[in-house]
C-alpha cells in the first residue's frame, strides 16, 4: 500500500448508528487532517494531529470524535449523526503541521449517507 | 474572516488555453496551492507560490501577486482529462489552509 488510504469507501449510516471510519498513510507524515466536503462548498478542515497530538479542532460538533493512536493512523468515530453530515470526509497528511510549504496528501475520501 | 473567491464553473475547448482566476482575504499569508480532484477522487497537488511571479510545470503555469490578493492557474494544450474541480487554497498565518469552493472545469471536443 502506497499513500493514503481510507476506508470505507462508502457508508451508509441511520442517526442512532455508531460507526467508525479509518485513514493510514504510508509516507512517513507527521501530520494528519480531517476534512469535510460537502457539494459546491469548500473543503472544511475538522481536526489536525501532529506526532499523534490534536492541534486543531475547529468547532466540530461532539458528535464527530477523532482518534490518533499512532502517527501512521487516523480514526473518526461518529454517532447520533443529522442528515446534514452526509458529505464527503477526506483525510490528508502532511510532513508536518505548521510548514510554510505543507503539502498535503489526499486518501479517496469516505461517502457518507446518513438517513 | 478570511475568503477565498473562485469561479464555480468554467468551460473550454481541448487543444485551447483556460485561466482560472483565485482571489483570496486571509489572516496572513504563507504560500498558495491549487489542486485538482477529479469526480470521486482525492485531490492532488498541482502547484505552489509563495513569491510573485510565473511557475510553470509543464502544460500548467500557477501566478501570484500579493499584492492584489491574486492568483490564476493557467492550462495549456487541454486534453479531457483535464476536466476535474480545481480548488484554490492559501495557508494562513497559522500555517492552515483555508480552502475555496473550487472551480469545475468541463472540457469540450
Amino acid at each position: 500500500e502506497t499513500g493514503v488510504t481510507q476506508t470505507p469507501r462508502h457508508l451508509v449510516m441511520g442517526m442512532t448508528n455508531k460507526k467508525s471510519l479509518k485513514c493510514e498513510q504510508h509516507l512517513g507524515h507527521n501530520a494528519m487532517y480531517w476534512y469535510k466536503q460537502s457539494a459546491k462548498k469548500p473543503l472544511e478542515l475538522m481536526f489536525v494531529y501532529s506526532l499523534e497530538e490534536r492541534v486543531e479542532n475547529n468547532s466540530v460538533p461532539s458528535r464527530f470524535s477523532p482518534e490518533c493512536p499512532n502517527s501512521s493512523h487516523l480514526f473518526l468515530h461518529l454517532h447520533t449523526l443529522q442528515p446534514e453530515d452526509s458529505a464527503l470526509y477526506l483525510c490528508a497528511s502532511s510532513q508536518e503541521a505548521g510548514d510554510p510549504y505543507n503539502e498535503q496528501f489526499f486518501g479517496p475520501g469516505t461517502r457518507l449517507t446518513v438517513l | 474572516g478570511q475568503n477565498i473567491d473562485q469561479p464555480t464553473e468554467m468551460t473550454a475547448t481541448e487543444g485551447a488555453i483556460v485561466q482560472i482566476n483565485c482571489t483570496y482575504q486571509t489572516s496572513g499569508f504563507n504560500g498558495l496551492f491549487w489542486y485538482q480532484q477529479h469526480a470521486g477522487e482525492a485531490p492532488t497537488f498541482l502547484s505552489y507560490n509563495v513569491l510573485d511571479g510565473l511557475e510553470e510545470k509543464g502544460r500548467f503555469s500557477s501566478f501570484l501577486s500579493r499584492s492584489k490578493g491574486y492568483s490564476y492557474l493557467l492550462l495549456k494544450e487541454l486534453q479531457m482529462k483535464d476536466s476535474a474541480s480545481y480548488l484554490c487554497a492559501v495557508a494562513d498565518s497559522n500555517y492552515q489552509l483555508i480552502w475555496g469552493a473550487g472551480t469545475k472545469l468541463i472540457i469540450k471536443p
